[in-house]
């Protein structure tokens, strides 16, 4: 059973637009979220993270929502810009577990058009 | 800045190989993880190591064994290879408990074609 779920596999936007990513999850011990880009070839980057005590954080062109009685959170990017195009992955995890371990999602892929 | 390192971008092997997979660390974490990536399946966990010689079991355990001899050191084993192991390997670490900024660090993968 899939826990974290990124049900759209891939996106495409115009430079300079927004771009909104959308991840759902179904466990709810998770209290921790965070996002990872990666591009072709290399090993996937952190991007940006949310505890569930919050609802928002943002970091430069990128803002992550979380809506925790949806069990939902997306990744904003404004404005987008064709470096952003790569797969994006959202994963979650019990913070308060013995270990720590991140669950993924299958990842969306962006693409953003000059 | 974290690194890890996979000794080998790209492998090819043949089926029945067993095949070693090398990961370093240098940032001390206690944790230490090996994914593979797949087109559309997105990354799965195969093992992971909280501490020296220990080890459990992810989502996707079979055909993998797995080595933690030092702290900096994590090793994926395919004892027997198969053409479904074809795939892209991602080694990673952690602290035990990053605190506030919990987060874990990828390598930049390993391409293995078993043929």
């Amino acid at each position: 059973d899939q826990q974290v779920k990124q049900n759209s596999p891939s996106l495409s936007v115009q430079e300079g637009r927004i771009s909104i990513l959308n991840c759902d999850y179904t466990n709810s011990m998770f209290d921790y979220f965070l996002w990872y880009k990666k591009y072709p070839a290399e090993g996937p980057t952190f991007l940006i993270s949310i505890s569930s005590i919050k609802d928002k954080n943002e970091d430069g062109r990128f803002t992550v929502f979380l809506n925790k009685s949806a069990k939902h959170l997306s990744l904003h990017i404004v404005p987008s810009q064709p470096g952003d195009s790569a797969v994006y992955f959202c994963a979650a995890t019990d913070s308060g577990g013995s270990n720590y371990k991140l669950t993924f999602g299958k990842g969306t892929l962006l693409t953003v058009n000059p | 800045d974290v690194k890890v390192t996979q000794s080998s971008r790209y492998l090819v092997k043949r089926t029945g190989e067993k095949v070693f997979l090398e990961c370093v660390q240098d940032m001390d974490h206690e944790n230490m993880f090996w994914y593979r990536q797949d087109p559309g399946l997105g990354l799965r966990l195969i093992y992971f190591s909280y501490d020296v010689k220990m080890k459990e079991k992810g989502d996707i355990p079979e055909g993998y064994s797995v080595s933690r001899e030092k702290k900096e050191r994590f090793s994926l084993i395919l004892e027997s290879a198969s053409t479904n192991q074809t795939s892209m390997y991602l080694c990673a670490s952690s602290l035990r408990h990053p605190g506030r900024r919990n987060t874990i660090y990828f390598g930049e993968g390993s391409w293995l074609t078993v043929v």
